[in-house]
């Protein structure tokens, strides 16, 4: 079975503060991670994927097997930065690329 | 290029009625999925399909049918809708393959009294 936790529900920085969203995951076999984006009444969108090792909008995150986290980080984070983000795992196209969500994180970048 | 397209948008649903919701996608994805998401809970996924004719269980099926005649169609049916089916209902599809390449309709908000 495959599962993603987010400890937190709730985060609050100030703008220009470093932010980290944590992300743990289970799966025995190779995963796919991404993070996904509900900014306030849009439709989620895809972050990034730990395939690209890119960084969005000044985000990265790395995937760690050997804690099996996939944190995503941000150095000085922004007031537009605030919304709902989703860690996101898949098992690949034996399951369909179906995406396992996490429980969410509401990050709120306070002036 | 509308992308998905979720209708309705809101709905109000006293317990025991039905109702289905409609997903459409322009994208000639093969893979459609439904979702709900709740507070705390993230998005759970409810049935999922992956070609025209096929549909297959997700994590929380009970109380959802699904059907997909046509591939850019995908329909959710409530039979006898229940208060602990209040939640916001999000439609995504993805090319075979592709499991970075979900895009996601804006959502249904679905409130059983």
């Amino acid at each position: 079975a495959q599962r993603v936790t987010q400890p937190e529900k709730l985060l609050s920085v100030f703008k220009g503060a470093p932010v980290e969203l944590k992300c743990n995951y289970s799966y025995s076999g190779s995963p796919e991670l991404f993070w996904y984006v509900q900014y306030s009444r849009q439709r989620l969108q895809l972050l990034l994927r730990h395939i690209s090792r890119e960084s969005i909008k000044g985000f990265t995150a790395d995937l760690n097997k050997g804690e099996t986290s996939f944190h995503l980080k941000k150095p000085f984070a922004q007031e537009e930065d605030s919304a709902m983000y989703y860690c996101a795992l898949s098992g690949g196209e034996t399951s369909g690329s179906r995406l396992t969500f996490g429980e969410g994180t509401q990050l709120t970048v306070n002036p | 290029n509308a992308g998905v397209t979720q209708t309705p948008k809101f709905r109000v649903l006293k317990t025991g009625q039905s109702m289905t919701l409609l997903c459409a996608q322009d994208m000639n994805h093969e893979y459609m999925y439904w979702y709900r998401q709740d507070p705390g809970m993230g998005l759970r996924l409810i049935h999922y399909s992956v070609g025209e004719g096929t549909t297959a269980k997700g994590e929380v099926p009970d109380g959802y049918n699904v059907s997909r005649l046509k591939k850019q169609n995908f329909l959710l049916g409530l039979e006898s809708a229940a208060p602990s089916q209040t939640s916001v209902y999000f439609c995504a599809s993805n090319a075979r393959g592709r499991a970075y390449g979900y895009t996601f309709g804006s959502g249904t908000r679905l409130t059983v009294v």
